[in-house]
């Protein structure tokens, strides 16, 4: 079976901290790949970041990084001096096996940064 | 710009109507599906669609119909809307493979009184 948890579910901190958002996730398949997506107030999920199963390299984009650590079948999302507009709720996501390019959410965290 | 698009933002409906959401996306997906949104419970997947005429069953189904006609259209429906049926309705979009994830639409509240 496979499944992504995210066991945080609300997170708040105050502008310029560094925060972290958890996920864990399950699959059998040797190939696989996972996702962050950021969902603001506005609604829309937007892409932030993909990873396959063979790359465990972590990854920098400005104030955000991802950890992928295979060993603890985790890949978690630190966000670096946060600001407001991080204030958002953010899941993450697997795709495994044969599920044609289904995606398995985990449950969503959602953040709020305050000033 | 890639983009799927949802006909409305927001909805209100009455009890026992018929309600079509639409959803069109212009990236020559094969795959499209639909989720509902609400507070505590994530993303669940309704149905969804691995190409024309074609349809699988999600998570939570019931109450729910689907149609996709023509590739780029993927349309919900609702038998007879129901007070339980008012959330945040989201289309996705992608392409086969794991590897392509998931383009969302912006999402349609509806409110069913």
């Amino acid at each position: 079976a496979q499944k992504v948890t995210q066991a945080q579910t609300e997170i708040s901190v105050v502008e310029k901290e560094d925060v972290t958002l958890d996920c864990v996730y399950e699959t059998r398949d040797t190939t696989y790949y996972l996702f962050w997506y950021k969902q603001p107030p506005s609604g829309e999920l937007v892409f932030l970041i993909r990873r396959n199963s063979f790359d465990e390299q972590n990854e920098i984009s400005g104030r955000y990084s991802w950890n992928f650590q295979k060993s603890t079948s985790s890949f978690n999302f630190t966000i670096t001096a946060s600001q407001v507009v991080d204030s958002a709720v953010y899941f993450c996501a697997l795709s495994a096996g044969n599920q044609g390019g289904k995606l398995i959410f985990g449950q969503g965290t959602e953040l709020s940064v305050k000033p | 710009d890639v983009k799927v698009t949802q006909s409305s933002r927001y909805l209100v409906k009455r009890t026992g109507e018929k309600v079509f959401l639409e959803c069109v996306q212009d990236m020559d997906h094969e795959n499209m599906f639909w989720y509902r949104q609400d507070p505590g419970l994530g993303l669940r997947l309704i149905y969804f669609s691995y190409d024309v005429k074609m349809k699988e069953k999600g998570d939570i189904p019931e109450g729910y119909s689907v149609s996709r006609e023509k590739k780029e259209r993927f349309s919900l429906i609702l038998e007879s809307a129901s007070t339980n049926q008012t959330s945040m309705y989201l289309c996705a979009s992608s392409a086969t493979g794991g590897y392509y994830g998931y383009t969302f639409g912006s999402g349609t509240r509806l409110t069913v009184v």
